[in-house]
């Protein structure tokens, strides 16, 4: 079965500090992996998508690699602002469908 | 810059009603999604739409039913809302190998 794991389940951090989430999965014949941001009571948004014959994206103060052989990905979030506060969503793309992780709850503190 | 439209937005239901949650996009996407979404599970495909006039089964299709009306819009249709249907429900639009766009879901409760 194909499965996304998301840890932590929930990060607290000071304003300022680098973090790092982590996803793992389980099948590796993947054609992507996406991050999502999803704010409360709203709807997921995109942040990077890493091509199965990537091995990182970047955009602005986010990094996301995959490490496919390992079943890995990491989303680094650089220099956190309370704004980052927000819910982050890995989920890998097999043939037509995403399948999810439960997703890692972020808090910046300011 | 509408992006994907869900309505609506909150409904409550009691067990045996039946409803039609509605999804339009306007991006030209040939595939759509339905989703939901339970606390700690992240989000489940229940049906998808690869192109107009095609759906195909999701991870969790038992109780619902879709249709694709036309390019733009995709409703899914709940015929006899149980307990267990209680969740938030998206929709997302995209082409191929391409970021999924989401609305901002349709929180349904069933009493």
């Amino acid at each position: 079965k194909q499965e996304v794991t998301q840890i932590p389940a929930a990060l607290s951090v000071p304003e300022g500090e680098n973090l790092v989430l982590n996803c793992s999965f389980t099948d590796s014949a993947i054609y992507n992996l996406q991050w999502f941001r999803q704010d409360p009571g709203k709807g997921l948004t995109s942040l990077l998508l890493i091509q199965s014959s990537q091995r990182e994206q970047t955009s602005g103060r986010l990094n996301a690699s995959l490490d496919k052989s390992s079943g890995r990905s990491t989303l680094y979030i650089a220099a956190s602002q309370p704004g980052d506060s927000a819910t982050y969503l890995c989920a890998v793309e097999y043939g037509n469908k995403l399948v999810f992780g439960a997703g890692t709850i972020l808090r910046v503190k300011s | 810059n509408a992006g994907v439209t869900q309505t609506p937005k909150f409904q409550v239901l009691k067990t045996g009603q039946s409803m039609t949650l509605q999804c339009a996009q306007d991006m030209n996407h040939n595939s759509m999604y339905w989703y939901r979404q339970d606390p700690g599970m992240g989000l489940r495909l229940i049906y998808y739409s690869a192109s107009e006039g095609t759906t195909d089964k999701g991870e969790v299709p038992n109780g619902y039913n879709v249709s694709r009306l036309n390019k733009r819009e995709f409703s899914l249709r709940l015929e006899s809302a149980a307990p267990s249907q209680t969740s938030v429900y998206f929709c997302a639009s995209s082409e191929v190998r391409q970021p999924q766009h989401f609305g901002d879901g349709t929180r349904l409760s069933i009493l």
